[in-house]
């Protein structure tokens, strides 16, 4: 079975500019989540998508956004691009439901602003 | 609100050493407990996990013991290798309260020796 796939792999956007980073979960998986890694504050929760709707939030700026669509597949918005969005984003998908809360993550995309 | 406390790293080791790394959680409800570890320019996999209180995650001879009286869920090992270097991550989620949501420690850079 594939595994959670992240596209593209790298990206360098200037500050200002906005950015959209996919995330493909594994097959039938429904839940879809994001999280942002830098050296400073760890690993941390960005959202979660359930059967296109947002089901979780972190404490981010309305700068980050995402969506899912009906094939479960995600993305993730960020505008106004900030020296400090420079971080690997990873996504994880899940069942989602009581047959199994288990994440499995992406390779993430590694964001550069500049 | 929920939180996880790792052991700072890095810890160093000689290869067939025993590794333990620390790891307590604060939570209300009732949490599951994950470790992942990540390797340089990946994602994150999944290590092992537990449910419930007293279970007991195994996986590659790495081992964690869900502790509610204490709090606790380390990850041991009876004999690391060179292989097993890598960034670990002990994590928790609240299914029924917070849904896909992971909370992650810091993180625990182990480098183990030939």
């Amino acid at each position: 079975k594939a595994g959670v796939t992240q596209t593209p792999r790298y990206l360098i956007k200037t500050r200002g500019q906005q950015v959209t980073l996919s995330c493909s979960p594994i097959s039938g998986h429904r839940s879809v989540s994001w999280y942002q890694q830098t050296p400073g504050q760890g690993l941390q929760f960005l959202f979660e998508y359930f059967s296109e709707t947002q089901r979780n939030k972190g404490n981010f700026p309305g700068r980050f956004s995402g969506r899912q669509f009906s094939n479960s597949r995600s993305e993730m918005n960020v505008s106004t691009l900030e020296l400090g969005d420079s971080a690997l984003y990873l996504c994880a998908s899940s069942w989602g439901s009581d047959r199994s809360y288990e994440q499995y993550f992406g390779p993430g995309t590694r964001l550069t602003v500049t | 609100g929920n939180s996880v406390t790792q052991m700072e790293g890095p810890v160093t080791l000689s290869e067939e050493a025993f590794l333990t790394i620390n790891c307590t959680y604060t939570a209300t409800g009732y949490p599951s407990l994950f470790w992942y570890v990540q390797y340089p320019g990946e994602g994150l996999q999944l290590l092992l996990k537990a449910t419930k209180a007293d279970d007991k995650g195994s996986n590659k001879g790495f081992e964690a013991t869900y502790r509610k009286e204490t709090t606790s869920f380390h990850l041991e090992k009876g004999s690391v290798q060179v292989s097993d270097s890598a960034v670990y991550f002990c994590a928790l989620s609240d299914p029924y309260n917070q849904g896909g949501k992971l909370i992650f420690g810091q993180g625990t850079e182990l480098s183990v020796k030939p």
